[in-house]
């Protein structure tokens, strides 16, 4: 079965903490991304990844970064964390650089900012 | 970001009533996908759609890619109470990039026991 795990899936921080998403993904996909969910917003696609330490930035950036040393593991990094970024944050991976492909998340990190 | 436009918006059904929900772009994709999200998790795949006009079946789901390309069906027959959820499809280009995803608004879906 296709499987992609997000280590935390409940945290709660304060204003100016830096903050780790990890993900792992175990179907030796090429790309992997994160997005955040937001009421009213729909998902959101904040980066991508489509290759070890190749990164792409999304429809939302700012605040955010990424690393991407495996072929498996993404992680997604709040340098200093901010109230207006408390949101569900996803990730997911897909296989394939040219083709389009099924998209599969992982179960959610709900991130509250305090 | 771009939405794609998904309806209906919400839904309350009778238990062992059928639901279509639908999808539609003003541009042409090459894959449609379909999730299910419960409160507080992440989206499961339901269905994958890769070829226009490919109707596929999981279980009691059943989705369609439209012949436009521009559009997708979802159908659920006879439901029950666990179908209770947030449906919503995705569909995507091979021209717009391969990391573009464009996601639906969702449907809402509550079925009376």
């Amino acid at each position: 079965d296709v499987k992609v795990t997000q280590s935390s899936r409940y945290l709660v921080k304060r204003t100016g903490e830096k903050v780790f998403l990890e993900c792992v993904q175990d179907m030796d996909h090429e790309n992997m991304f994160w997005y955040r969910q937001d009421p009213g917003l729909g998902l959101r696609l904040i980066y991508f990844s489509y290759d070890v330490k190749m990164k792409e930035k999304g429809d939302i950036p700012e605040g955010y970064s990424v690393s991407r040393e495996k072929k498996e593991r993404f992680s997604l990094i709040l340098e200093s964390a901010s109230t207006n970024q408390t949101s569900m944050y996803l990730c997911a991976s897909s296989s394939g650089r040219v083709t389009g492909n099924t998209i599969y998340f992982g179960e959610g990190s709900w991130l509250t900012v305090v | 970001g771009q939405q794609l436009n998904q309806s209906p918006q919400s839904m309350f059904i009778q238990e062992g009533e059928d639901v279509s929900m639908n999808c539609t772009s003003s541009s042409i994709f090459n894959t449609w996908l379909w999730y299910k999200q419960d409160p507080g998790e992440g989206p499961v795949l339901l269905i994958a759609l890769y070829k226009a006009g490919e109707l596929t079946s999981n279980g009691r789901l059943t989705a369609q890619f439209g012949i436009t390309r521009k559009d997708s069906f979802l159908n659920i027959s006879a439901s029950i109470p666990s179908d209770v959820g947030i449906y919503f499809c995705a569909g995507h280009s091979l021209t717009s990039g391969t990391y573009k995803y464009i996601f639906g608004t969702g449907t809402r879906l509550k079925v009376l026991a």
